[in-house]
Parts: C-alpha cells; sequence; structure tokens
C-alpha cells in the first residue's frame, strides 16, 4: 500500500486562478517531505523541502504547509499560469536507514486552461 | 536546472536486445538512483549508489544491472529487453542535503 496518497488525482483550472493540492502520508519515522514538479517528459524539480519543525515554506508562487500531527501537507499555487501544467509529487523520506528511503505519491496532473 | 543527463531520450527495441542507458551528472554528488515510472503512477527505486563500486538494488525488483565505475557515470544495463520492461527511466543524483536532482529520464519501448 503506498504510504503517500494525493488528492486530487487531476485538476483543471483557469490561469490566473488558485489551487490547492493535498498530500497525506503515513511515512513514520518522519524526516522530511518535499514537493517536485514533473513536466510532461521531464524529470521530476524540487520546489521545496520541510522538515517536522516546519509548518509553512513558500516557493515564488508555490506555498507548502505541513502539519505533522495528521501528516497532512498542502501545496497552494497562486495565481496560475499556463507553465504551471504539470504533474506535482508529494515525496516523504524516512529516517529509518541511512538512505533516507523517499516514498513517492502518484502526482496531481495539473492542467492550467488559458 | 540540474546537471544530469540521460541518453537516449527516446528509444525503441525489438524484443531479446542488450540495451543499456547512460546517465552522468557533473555535480560531483556520491548518491545516485535510476528509478521506473510508469504513466500515472508512483517511482519505483530500482537501483542506487552510494559511490564508486557501490551498487544496490532498490524496492522494485528489476532485471536490470547497473555499475558505477566512475563518480559522474551511473549507466543501466537489461540484458534481454522484453516488453514487459516498457517504461520510463528516470536517473537521479543527490549530495549532502540529500535533494534528489533528476535527469530528463529515457522512454522505453520494447516490441
Amino acid at each position: 500500500k503506498n504510504q503517500v496518497e494525493q488528492s486530487p488525482q487531476s485538476l483543471i483550472i483557469l490561469e490566473g486562478k488558485n489551487c490547492t493540492l493535498q498530500c497525506n502520508y503515513t511515512v513514520s519515522p518522519f524526516s522530511n517531505l518535499r514537493w517536485y514538479k514533473q513536466d510532461t517528459g521531464r524529470g521530476p524539480v524540487s520546489l521545496t523541502i520541510m522538515t517536522f519543525s516546519e509548518n509553512t515554506k513558500s516557493n515564488g508562487r508555490y506555498t507548502a504547509t505541513l502539519d505533522a500531527d495528521t501528516k497532512q501537507s498542502s501545496l497552494h499555487i497562486t495565481a496560475s499560469q499556463l507553465s504551471d501544467s504539470a504533474s506535482y509529487i508529494c515525496v516523504v523520506s524516512d529516517r529509518g536507514s541511512t538512505l533516507g528511503r523517499l516514498y513517492f505519491g502518484r502526482g496531481t496532473q495539473l492542467t492550467v486552461w488559458p | 536546472e540540474a546537471d544530469i543527463y540521460q541518453t537516449p531520450r527516446y528509444l525503441v527495441i525489438g524484443t531479446g536486445k542488450k540495451i543499456t542507458l547512460e546517465c552522468s551528472q557533473t555535480m560531483g554528488h556520491d548518491k545516485m538512483y535510476w528509478y521506473q515510472q510508469d504513466p500515472g503512477m508512483e517511482l519505483h527505486l530500482i537501483h542506487y549508489s552510494y559511490g564508486v563500486n557501490s551498487t544496490e538494488k532498490g524496492d522494485l525488483s528489476s532485471e536490470s544491472t547497473v555499475s558505477r565505475i566512475r563518480t559522474e557515470h551511473f549507466p543501466l544495463t537489461l540484458e534481454s529487453a522484453r516488453p514487459s520492461h516498457t517504461s520510463q527511466y528516470l536517473c537521479a543524483s543527490s549530495g549532502p542535503q540529500e535533494t534528489q536532482y533528476f535527469g530528463p529520464g529515457t522512454r522505453l519501448l520494447v516490441l
């Protein structure tokens, strides 16, 4: 069973609108949570990384939140642009091994229409 | 843009052929990884390396093999390709901060 669940699976919004993507996880012990953006035909690119003590982190129009108690994270995109169309992947790292194993969500496919 | 490269970007090949997917990075990272990703699905780790002459199998069973003779180079080889190997293969590397930088991927189609 995947320990990182993302919702919605896909989302269509109009250019200029805001949206929020959700990530719930059961990974334990928790180390950090990352949001990646993956354009079609490309590899994922890191947007934010959050550790246990961080509640909010911003990167331009992207703002990630983390509630480590409820094991939930969200990625809020403000004033969406056509270039935001991509898959957004939530990745959680555990502290259980030297490798710092990564657990990947299946991603939310965001499409921004003009 | 990360300095990690994969070739070829696309490959169509017949069943039974031997193939090698190339991955190289110029960031001096010790750790490198290979992932397999099917459309709409999560990434699955198939191989990783902590450094030169270090290779380990990942979570997803794979018939591929890897080698790490040089820090910057981490090729993946399939001795006999099958249609079930059709997928996207992503290479990544990470430095001391553990953030993984991904290459553009190789899309493999085995007929």
